[in-house]
């Protein structure tokens, strides 16, 4: 099975400031017949399910804003949150769906410092 | 408007049974790939199973396997989780996820539509 590794745990980023998140997967998530990764990035907040944000590592998902950015390829990659909004707290996950058993990073908690 | 409404989650002693339902609308059911996954108060998202779009074939969390059954209704626009042999470990936010399908509907995607989850708490 894939493990996904988040870090940090947890970030505090001021208003307007850019956050960071990485994601490593443990092998590489690069289906090279049709050059995608296979991975994803979720925002949940409190009480809600979570929403995906990017499809494909860096497709941003209809609607999200585009202050959220994907990138990375096989086995390493980052969510950027340019100019956090106070909207923006909330916990991240990112998900590899290159297995039929997919699996889900462990969370990167993101607050307003 | 399409929508996942999850129900069936309640308080259960270990060893016991429980089935859970994810009732869809506002989509054609029978395009979609579906799971169910998982939330522990406080804790991460952890995927539980999913089922084809004819119900022919299914995988499984190797931690529920032969535990948990997912089945669906297509006629009833339905997905279910027979959940057996309860575990305190097994408490948790249950969601109904669908698999997006652009062309290629296999399980290899994403979730794009998730329901509000049922609580399942096992515990004597």
């Amino acid at each position: 099975d894939i493990v996904m590794t988040q870090s940090p745990e947890s970030l505090a980023v001021s208003l307007g400031e850019r956050a960071t998140i990485s994601c490593k997967s443990s092998q590489s998530i690069f289906y090279m017949s049709n050059s995608k990764n296979y991975l994803a990035w979720y925002q949940q907040k409190p009480g809600q399910p979570p929403k995906v944000l990017i499809s494909w590592a860096s497709t941003r998902v209809s609607g999200v804003p585009d202050r959220f950015t994907g990138s990375g390829s096989g086995t390493d990659f980052t969510l950027t949150i340019t100019s956090l909004q106070a909207e923006d707290v909330a916990v991240y996950y990112c998900q590899q769906y290159f297995n039929s058993r997919t699996s889900f990073g462990q969370g990167t908690k993101l607050e307003i410092k | 408007e399409v929508h996942l409404v999850e129900s069936g989650g309640g308080l259960v002693q270990p060893g016991g049974s429980l089935r859970l339902s994810c009732a869809v609308s506002g989509f054609t059911f029978t395009t979609y790939y579906m799971s169910w996954v998982r939330q522990a108060p406080g804790k991460g998202l952890e995927w539980v199973a999913s089922i084809s779009q004819d119900g022919s074939d299914k995988y499984y969390l190797d931690s529920v396997k032969g535990r948990f059954f997912v089945s669906r209704d297509n006629a009833e626009d339905s997905l279910f989780l027979r959940m057996n042999s309860l575990r305190a470990g097994d408490t948790a936010v249950y969601y109904c996820a669908r698999h997006f399908c652009g062309g290629d509907c296999s399980v290899f995607n994403f979730f794009d539509l998730w329901g509000r989850g049922t609580l399942v708490t096992v515990s004597s």
